[in-house]
Parts: structure tokens; C-alpha cells; sequence
């Protein structure tokens, strides 16, 4: 079974400008999730997606950031403009969903964004 | 609310020696806890899970955590380190209803002298 995938892997700009990051999940996997990992910290989560909608966007940057899922399937997050502490590593988790049973999430390797 | 505190940035332990990883938790429901490991360049693997299940919870890599309501802890355990070890752990904490995203700790760095 293939794992999440995530593009591009590393990816280094200037600030102010924008980025997307590319992110396709596990086949069949009804809920999607963004995570920010700072360096030194732990993941935090930006947005969570059920299908093609949102479920927890509250720590998502609005004015910067923006995600969307079009078609319940892949997934991209785009930065517009990026900032030096967006500096980061952008990781996009899936999972299946079955109500109120736990369903473990599967991460993709990330991508590494530099902010310069 | 949900919070995790992982005590200890670092660890470092013999090879074959005793690993102990500190993760205290609040949460205003009964939680779901976790354990993930982090390699160099690599996403988080899950290592265990507790799910209101048993307490004791046994995980891949010969690590294991006990679920301690009244001490708020969830604590990762293995009796002999491996060199292979050595790499980030968090511990993380979802809500059994609702929203669950996990919340994730600091992190804590186990390194593993030969």
C-alpha cells in the first residue's frame, strides 16, 4: 500500500514570496491534515480536511496561508507571502474514518521549507 | 482544552541501558495517547497507541507505555536502548470525539552512546 506522498521535499525562497506544497494521501483516506513543525518543536496542526471540507482551520494563518481539497482526494497549501518563521517543515497526515472509532494517522516525510 | 508536556529535551543513555521517556497530559475528556518516533528527514511513525484500552500498551521496537489517569502520565518505556533508537519522540494526545487532530509535544531527543 502506498504511503502519503508529499512534493516537493525541500524548497527554499525568498520572503514575500509565495510557495505551494503538494500533498496526496493514502488511497481511500477520507480525512486530511496539515501540520507546521517548527525546528525544536512539535507538529501543530494547521487545517483538517474531511473529504473536500474543512473540519479545524482555527490555527490556520489566514492572511498568509490557504489550503484547499478539491474532490475529497489531494491536497495543496500554498503561503502567500511567505515570512522568515514560516521557515518550517509542512507535514500532511492521513486517516480513514469510521464515526467514533480511532483511526491512526499515516504521515507523509514532509516537505522542508527556507524562508530567506 | 489539550496539552501535552514532554519533560526532558534530551536523553542520553548506554546502549542496553534502561529508556525513559516523560509525557504528562491534560485533557478536559478521555484522551487517546500516542507515541511517535521521528528520524532524521524522515514523517512520524506511530509506535503505540491508547485507546481506553488496557493501560499497558505495547508498541513495535520492543517499547511500551503505561496509561496513569491519576498521574496524567503516559510515559514510554524499553528495557535495553539499541543504537537504532537514537531519534525524536513525541508524545501526542487526540480527543476520542470530535475534532481529532492530535496535539503534540515538544519532543525529546534520545540519543544512544555505544
Amino acid at each position: 500500500e502506498a504511503g502519503v506522498a508529499q512534493s516537493p521535499r525541500y524548497k527554499i525562497i525568498e520572503k514575500r514570496q509565495s510557495v505551494a506544497f503538494w500533498c496526496n494521501p493514502i488511497s481511500g483516506h477520507a480525512t486530511l491534515y496539515w501540520y507546521q513543525q517548527i525546528l525544536g518543536q512539535g507538529p501543530k496542526l494547521l487545517i483538517q480536511f474531511q473529504n473536500n471540507g474543512v473540519v479545524d482551520d482555527s490555527q490556520l494563518p489566514k492572511d498568509r496561508f490557504s489550503a484547499e481539497r478539491l474532490k475529497g482526494v489531494d491536497s495543496t497549501l500554498k503561503i502567500q507571502p511567505a515570512k522568515l518563521e514560516d521557515s518550517a517543515v509542512y507535514l500532511c497526515a492521513s486517516s480513514s474514518y469510521s464515526g467514533r472509532a480511532y483511526n491512526e494517522q499515516f504521515f507523509g516525510p514532509g516537505t522542508r521549507l527556507t524562508v530567506l | 482544552a489539550q496539552s501535552v508536556t514532554q519533560l526532558g529535551s534530551h536523553v542520553s543513555v548506554s546502549e542496553g541501558a534502561l529508556v525513559l521517556l516523560r509525557c504528562n497530559y491534560s485533557s478536559s475528556v478521555p484522551p487517546y495517547l500516542f507515541w511517535y518516533v521521528q528520524y532524521p528527514n524522515q514523517g512520524l511513525q506511530l509506535l503505540l497507541k491508547y485507546t481506553s484500552a488496557a493501560t499497558l500498551v505495547k508498541g513495535i521496537n520492543g517499547f511500551e507505555a503505561e496509561f496513569k489517569k491519576s498521574e496524567t502520565s503516559f510515559h514510554l518505556t524499553k528495557p535495553s536502548a539499541h543504537m537504532s533508537d537514537a531519534a525524536e519522540y513525541f508524545c501526542a494526545v487526540s480527543g476520542y470525539t470530535g475534532r481529532r487532530a492530535l496535539t503534540f509535544g515538544s519532543g525529546t531527543r534520545l540519543q544512544v552512546q555505544p
